[in-house]
């Protein structure tokens, strides 16, 4: 297969706590995406980090890549109940030119 | 601003019978994809589109068919449905293919 690797698959915290969702990719990127779907619903795109940065900001969502590892990382902090949800991790296409692939994604249960 | 359409939300198809799951997008995006998404599996890409007139192959292309007339619709075609076609389809569209992508709510289609 070609899809990239998240870590762990299931995660289950409580409200408030940081929820960090890892991923892994095995090929040259140009950027790396991250999306949310809510149970019954589409992809929601969250943040996109290029090739050329190492962190990214986005309230409370941090983005962090490393490119030598072929890996990044999201960190939800000060989680809450909303923010239960599966969440993805996409890059480019392994020699498929524009297309991006999809990660089997994390689902992230906030309990209150 | 509709975004991304999907049509129908729900189905349910015999094995051997044909149907087409429509798309639409009023953002002017070149790039429209259709995923299938199944547990366990993340998003696998079926078909994709640059551009009006010209479509491609991702994944999973058997048993689907795509055209591309207009910049705003993007149909899949099931030619002959069969049970292991039962999955949630994704529809998405963007300005290029590696940036964020906009996704429809989804179909999800039953082969009996």
């Amino acid at each position: 297969s070609q899809q990239g690797e998240e870590d762990p698959q299931a995660l289950s915290i409580q409200e408030g706590e940081n929820a960090t969702m890892n991923c892994s990719y095995k090929t040259s990127i140009n950027n790396l995406q991250w999306y949310r779907q809510n149970s019954g619903r589409g992809l929601v795109h969250l943040i996109l980090i290029r090739s050329n940065e190492r962190e990214k900001h986005s309230g409370r969502l941090r983005v962090t890549l490393d490119t030598s590892k072929k890996s990044s990382s999201l960190l939800i902090t000060a989680s809450r109940a909303a923010d239960t949800a599966s969440y993805f991790c996409a890059h480019r296409t392994p020699g498929g030119g524009n297309k991006l692939t999809f990660g089997t994604g994390t689902q992230l249960k906030v309990e209150l | 601003n509709a975004g991304v359409t999907q049509t129908p939300k729900f189905q349910v198809l015999k094995t051997g019978q044909s149907m087409t799951l429509q798309c639409a997008q009023d953002m002017n995006h070149e790039y429209m994809s259709w995923y299938r998404q199944d547990p366990g599996m993340g998003l696998r890409l079926i078909h994709y589109s640059v551009g009006a007139g010209i479509t491609d192959q991702g994944e999973v292309p058997n048993g689907y068919n795509v055209s591309r007339s207009t910049t705003e619709d993007f149909p899949l075609r099931l030619l002959s449905a069969a049970p292991s076609q039962t999955s949630v389809y994704f529809c998405a569209s963007s300005s290029q293919g590696n940036q964020p992508q906009h996704f429809g709510d989804g179909t999800r289609l039953s082969i009996l």
